[in-house]
């Protein structure tokens, strides 16, 4: 059991410039999720899919932010066009059936 | 609109003390609620799941508990260990959705 794995794990991009992270679910996980987590504060839903259909996303999620899972299996987020207030750590989590989320160690994103 | 919040904020305590965190909740109509535990700059670790029909759940040292009229869920760590030093966080969902809310969490430190 490899966990869940994210990359990269620091990421540091000037005001302006676009960024891509990258999610792997535990193999046999089909639900995956994305937040955001700010100093001090507790994880911020970001989008929820099932295998590769993004079933829910946050209202909160700016048109700057977009999510994709090819084929059920990894997951990428994109941020267009990266404002300050972007920085935080981006942290995926995956399931199978029950409702325990497993975490991955997150993407830590400051920008400049 | 759901909200979680926990208290307290901090918590130090000498080893070996019992000790409860409380986690409160707006909107009593969850579908379940987890207890996760963050170290310092990692992702989360899921503790314990309630589901909306259980009134507790334990592991090993951890009891975590469920009153959705009150909107209040406590886990309590009996004979506390400076290993357990972390931030602890509750979650709420709610049925027909796939969004978590998560509270601020609550940072305990345990003195050896």
């Amino acid at each position: 059991d490899t966990g869940v794995s994210q990359d990269p794990r620091h990421k540091i991009t000037k005001r302006g410039q676009n960024v891509t992270f990258r999610c792997d679910p535990i193999s046999e996980h089909n639900r995956l999720y994305w937040y955001r987590q700010t100093l001090g504060q507790g994880p911020e839903f970001l989008t929820y899919f099932q295998n590769e259909a993004q079933l829910e996303k946050s209202r909160l999620l700016s048109d700057r932010f977009s999510a994709e899972r090819p084929k059920g299996s990894f997951s990428t987020l994109e941020i267009q066009r990266t404002e300050q207030g972007d920085s935080a750590m981006y942290l995926c989590a995956s399931r199978y059936s029950t409702d325990t989320q497993y975490f991955g160690p997150g993407t830590r994103l400051t920008v400049l | 609109k759901q909200e979680v919040t926990q208290i307290p904020a901090a918590l130090s305590v000498p080893e070996g003390e019992n000790l409860v965190l409380n986690c409160s909740f707006t909107d009593s109509a969850i579908y379940n609620l987890q207890w996760f535990r963050q170290d310092p700059g990692k992702g989360l670790t899921s503790l314990l799941l309630i589901q909306s029909s259980q009134r507790e759940q334990t592991s090993g040292r951890l009891n975590a508990s469920l009153d959705k009229s009150s909107g209040r869920s406590t886990l309590y760590i009996a004979a506390s260990q400076p290993g357990d030093s972390a931030t602890y966080l509750c979650a709420v969902s709610r049925s027909g959705t796939y969004k978590y809310i998560f509270g601020t969490g609550t940072r305990l430190k345990v003195l050896a």
